[in-house]
């Protein structure tokens, strides 16, 4: 049973570009939730994903935005890139959001902004 | 808003020693509540939670720990550390519906022979 799987691992981008990140959730889960950690920090909720639509949002602005698709994989876009977007990306599934419910994150995806 | 903080950054312990790391939320209503570990260069696993029933909780790894609401606190206890206990840990609280999960700062487990 695959876990969550997320691409790429690493890579790096200059300042002002835009960067996709994809993440594919734990079979048998629908909902999608993305994390931002910056180096010797806790992670950071982004937003979650369910039934295809944003349900929640943390305190990010609106350069970072996602999608979720019918397969329940997603997308985090994250445009006009800044030094201080430098971080690990974790992508997390669960199943319908429900109090204690179990979460699964992926490795994650470095993002280095040059 | 709900918060978590992780009391030491870095905790040092002898192998086979005792592992306490601290952990206090704040909520006016009980959250449920988690603890990840992180070794080098990976994602997060879950070592054990707490939502609902007996507060002392066992997880993997022989790690345990107490919801002791009166303290708003969830430490996180292993009797006997072992080399590869080595990694940071995270406590984490969830009070809505949603799942969203607010993390403390984490707190760096160092394990000597």
């Amino acid at each position: 049973d695959a876990g969550v799987t997320q691409s790429p691992t690493h890579l790096i981008k200059t300042r002002g570009q835009q960067v996709t990140l994809r993440c594919s959730p734990k079979s048998g889960h629908d909902t999608v939730s993305w994390y931002q950690q910056a180096l010797g920090q806790g992670p950071q909720f982004i937003f979650q994903y369910y039934e295809e639509e944003e349900r929640q949002r943390g305190n990010f602005p609106d350069r970072f935005s996602g999608h979720q698709f019918p397969n329940y994989s997603s997308e985090l876009n994250v445009n006009a890139l800044l030094l201080g977007d430098s971080a690990l990306y974790l992508c997390a599934s669960s199943l319908v959001p429900g109090q204690g419910n179990t979460i699964y994150f992926g490795e994650g995806s470095w993002l280095t902004v040059v | 808003a709900q918060s978590v903080t992780q009391l030491g950054s870095h905790v040092s312990v002898s192998e086979g020693a005792l592992v306490l790391l601290r952990c206090n939320y704040s909520s006016s209503v009980p959250p449920y509540l988690f603890w990840y570990v992180q070794y080098p260069n990976q994602g997060l696993q879950l070592l054990l939670k707490y939502t609902t029933g007996a507060t002392l909780v066992k997880g993997i790894n022989g790690f345990e720990a107490e919801f002791k609401k009166s303290e708003t606190s969830f430490h996180l206890t292993k009797p006997s550390a072992h080399m590869s206990d080595a990694a940071e840990y995270f406590c984490a609280a969830s009070h809505n519906a949603g799942n969203m999960l607010t993390f403390g700062g984490g707190t760096r487990l160092m394990v000597k022979p």
